[in-house]
């Protein structure tokens, strides 16, 4: 099983500023079958990113995706206050498809 | 409007059994693999299974497998959770999903239900 750590767990950020949010795989994930997930509180999580660059349809371009092997990144230009949440990494390369622990992205 | 509404949650005991089931509307449920993932009290996500577009190919995570089966009905535009032995630890939102793709392998997931809660306890 693929083990997908995020860091940090906690991110504190004011509006208007630049949030990476890091992803780290526990071994190479195949092409890339890396996904990003953004969850507020009592909503289902909404796919932002997958093929670990690929913005999904409606997102906007903000929100960016990077990495490759076993290192991915999200990162989050210019902080909306709707964007503060808890995002998650999946793999979808190798079952069992595993998911990040999650970062909190918290206002300061 | 593309729509997933979850049913069947609830209050069940340890070794009982219960289905969910996830309506689908607004796109052409037979051209997508579907999944459900869980999400426990104060945690984080867990992939539970998979099902392609044709539901001819399934996939469980190991915590699951064995005793969840997971089954669609292209006719009737739905999808199911059969869970059988549950356990306490399988306390969660059950989330239904919509992959990007026909096949069960490689599931992501670019819409999902609202949830439908499962509590195991005595």
């Amino acid at each position: 099983e693929i083990v997908l750590t995020q860091s940090p767990g906690t991110l504190s950020l004011s509006p208007g500023e630049r949030a990476t949010l890091s992803c780290r795989a526990s071994q190479s994930v195949d092409s890339d079958y890396v996904a990003w997930y953004q969850q507020k509180p009592g909503q289902a999580p909404r796919l932002l990113i997958y093929a670990a660059s690929t913005r999904a349809t409606g997102i906007p371009d903000n929100f960016t995706g990077s990495g490759s092997g076993t290192d991915f990144t999200l990162t989050i230009a210019g902080l909306e206050p709707e964007d503060f949440a808890v995002y998650y990494c999946q793999q979808y390369g190798y079952s069992p498809y595993t998911f990040g622990q999650g970062t909190k992205l918290d206002m300061k | 409007e593309e729509q997933l509404l979850e049913s069947g949650g609830g209050l069940v005991q340890p070794g009982g059994s219960l289905r969910l089931s996830c309506a689908v509307s607004g796109f052409t449920f037979r051209t997508y693999a579907m999944g459900w993932v869980r999400q426990a009290p104060g945690k984080g996500l867990e992939w539970v299974s998979s099902i392609s577009g044709a539901g001819t190919a399934t996939d469980y995570g190991d915590s699951v497998k064995g005793r969840f089966t997971i089954s669609r009905d292209n006719s009737k535009n739905s999808l199911y959770l059969q869970m059988n032995s549950l356990r306490a630890e399988d306390t969660a939102v059950y989330y239904c999903a919509k992959a990007k793709y026909g096949a069960a392998a490689r599931p992501v997931f670019d819409l999902w239900g609202q949830g439908t809660l499962v509590t195991v306890s005595s």
